[in-house]
Parts: C-alpha cells; sequence; structure tokens
C-alpha cells in the first residue's frame, strides 16, 4: 500500500513556542490530506482537511489561527502548532487519500507525531 | 451526522479465548464504508478492513472475521484464538462523504 510520513514522531517544545509536523506522501499525490488529533485512551477526533493549493477546512471547535495548515503540494501538508500551550500535548496524525477510483479511495495513514509541551 | 458506537471500553481475555468487538453505527447516507483499525502501542494505525454498504457477506481473513448486518447498523468483529500481539485499540470506523468517523475504541489485552 501507499505509504504516509511525519516528521518529528515526537517532540517536546517550551509553552510559548510554535511546533511544526509535516506530513508526507511518499509514493503517491495527495490531493487530500486530513489531521486528527487523538488525546490518551481517546479516540481520533478530525482537526481539519487540507485540499492542496486551497485554505484547510476547520472542524468545529478548532481555532484556525492556532493550528495552521498548509498543503502546498500534493506530496506535502505540514500543521504548525502555534503558542503551544501543555493543554496542546497530544498524538497528532495525518492521513492522505489518493483521490477516487470508481469512486472509491484509499485513505492511508502517517505514524502520528507525539507532541509534548511543557 | 454519522455515529459510530463501540460500547466495549476494555476487553481482556486468556490467550487462545475468542474475543468479539461490537460496533453500531448510524448515518443517512445510502452510499457508505465501514472500517476496522488496529491501533498497538506504538500508536500507528493498521489498516484490517473496509466494507461498503452494498456488500454485507462477511469476510474472514485468517484469525479475523467480520460480521456485517445492515438491518441492525452493526459491523462487528472477531478475532479467533487471540494472540497476544492481538493486545491493541481497535477502532470501527465509518465514512461517509469523504470524512471518516471513529468510534471511542475498544481496548483488547490479551494475557499469557
Amino acid at each position: 500500500g501507499a505509504v504516509v510520513s511525519q516528521h518529528p514522531s515526537w517532540v517536546i517544545c517550551k509553552s510559548g513556542t510554535s511546533v511544526k509536523i509535516e506530513c508526507r506522501s511518499l509514493d503517491f499525490q495527495a490531493t487530500t490530506m486530513f489531521w486528527y488529533r487523538q488525546f490518551p485512551k481517546q479516540s481520533l477526533m478530525l482537526m481539519a482537511t487540507s485540499n492542496e493549493g486551497s485554505k484547510a477546512t476547520y472542524e468545529q471547535g478548532v481555532e484556525k489561527d492556532k493550528f495552521l495548515i498548509n498543503h502546498a503540494s500534493l506530496t506535502l501538508s505540514t500543521l504548525t502548532v502555534t503558542s503551544a500551550h501543555p493543554e496542546d500535548s497530544s498524538f497528532y496524525i495525518c492521513s492522505a487519500h489518493t483521490g477516487t477510483v470508481s469512486g472509491v479511495y484509499e485513505q492511508y495513514f502517517g505514524p502520528g507525531t507525539r507532541l509534548t509541551v511543557t | 451526522a454519522q455515529k459510530v458506537t463501540q460500547a466495549q471500553t476494555e476487553i481482556s481475555v486468556v490467550e487462545k479465548e475468542d474475543v468479539t468487538l461490537d460496533c453500531v453505527y448510524e448515518t443517512r447516507d445510502t452510499t457508505y464504508y465501514l472500517f476496522w483499525y488496529k491501533q498497538p502501542p506504538s500508536g500507528e494505525l493498521v489498516f484490517l478492513i473496509r466494507r461498503n454498504s452494498f456488500d454485507e457477506q462477511n469476510e474472514i481473513s485468517g484469525r479475523y472475521s467480520w460480521n456485517f448486518q445492515k438491518s441492525t447498523s452493526s459491523f462487528n468483529f472477531t478475532i479467533t484464538a487471540s494472540q497476544v500481539v492481538d493486545s491493541a485499540v481497535y477502532f470501527c470506523a465509518l465514512r461517509g462523504d469523504y470524512k471518516l468517523s471513529f468510534g471511542a475504541g475498544t481496548t483488547v489485552t490479551v494475557r499469557a
């Protein structure tokens, strides 16, 4: 299957700083990428959907000014957590889909990035 | 609106026992897809199965089997002869238009 990578796999940052997480589709072009957030022992919650070359669509309750998403190319999307605070500590997972084939598309997940804000 | 309910929060079994994970969903879409994912302690999601709403055939893959019943909006997952390596969190998910909605997950612990 297709491969989605994330970098870094884990990051520790100080409160008030910003951190960028990269999501890459390694062997396919991803017209759409998704960003999820997962708190410990909880489910994945969709934060936003990004399409290449256009602004991301954020889910209700997600602060777009805090979680900046850029999808500059068909293989790269970035999530920047601005002015991070301890409550932003979480596991962030990206996902990319391959586009439709007969109305069906495959969605592939990255390995996740664990963010700890101290 | 879509909703996926996994009523079982945690299940603990002894190795070689069978374990069934329940999943009930709600959607207004006539065409939709159901998924099961495994999330081991490493955190990376592992895709297990996708089933579309028009295909109610049950499926077996090795020790895994799935029972899809549209009449009861359920898509249950059974692990036969469980092994310690099956210990993980299992998520059921539903996709209607393009959004994938996850259930709360069921933590399976298989004891040796």
